[in-house]
């Protein structure tokens, strides 16, 4: 079975700053690594994945994660955040073998954006 | 490309009533999931559709069923509502279970009074 854990329910930061959401997950089998955006009353959307190759991986929206896996983590950035980033964060894993689509989430971060 | 369409996006129902949800995938896409997203439980997975068959099933009540058509169309049904089922369900759909990057539908609030 895999977890996925999203230390930080809410990360407040000013316009223009430098934001970075943590996620780090737990799991018996390699697993390939997502990070979802749910904006207010609407689905998630993709940002970001990872599934093979180079470790940092970059997404829409200027947004980067880098996926280590000596220490199962996979935290999301961003050098300069703006008004419209403000939404919830969403990790979340599939493992390689077995369990089919299923995606296992974290419990989502909060991140608001202010002026 | 239309992205994955789910209807009604909102619903209210009284205890003890059953609902039907429905979700088209995006053109091309046979594979379909659906999750529950609660403020307390977060995203959870309810089950997971390919060919008309369900490949893979979530811990929940047997309350919870689902189907897929031949067009790859799919609906959830939830029988003798309860008040903790007010939630807002997402229907994903992906090109095959192999693993794919799954798209998400803006999903169906449910109210449950």
């Amino acid at each position: 079975a895999q977890s996925v854990t999203q230390l930080d329910s809410q990360v407040p930061v000013f316009e223009e700053a430098p934001v970075e959401l943590r996620c780090n997950y737990s799991s018996s089998v390699s697993v390939y690594l997502f990070w979802y955006v749910q904006y207010p009353n609407q689905g998630l959307q993709l940002l970001l994945k990872y599934l093979s190759g180079s470790t940092l991986v970059k997404g829409i929206n200027g947004f980067e994660a880098e996926f280590n896996k000596s220490q199962t983590s996979f935290h999301l950035r961003k050098p300069s955040v703006h008004i419209s980033d403000t939404a919830e964060y969403f990790c979340a894993v599939i493992p390689l073998t077995g369990g089919g689509n299923k995606l296992t989430f974290g419990t989502g971060t909060q991140l608001k954006v202010e002026l | 490309k239309a992205g994955v369409t789910q209807t009604p996006r909102y619903l209210i129902k009284t205890r003890g009533q059953q609902v039907t949800l429905s979700c088209s995938p995006i053109s091309g896409h046979r594979s379909v999931s659906w999750y529950q997203q609660t403020p307390g439980q977060g995203l959870q997975f309810l089950f997971e559709y390919f060919s008309e068959t369900q490949r893979n099933k979530g811990n929940f009540p047997g309350r919870f069923s689902g189907r897929q058509f031949s067009n790859s169309r799919s609906e959830m049904n939830v029988s003798t509502l309860e008040l903790g089922d007010s939630a807002l369900y997402l229907c994903a759909s992906s090109l095959s279970p192999a693993k794919e990057t799954q798209y998400f539908g803006p999903g169906t609030r449910l109210l449950v009074l």
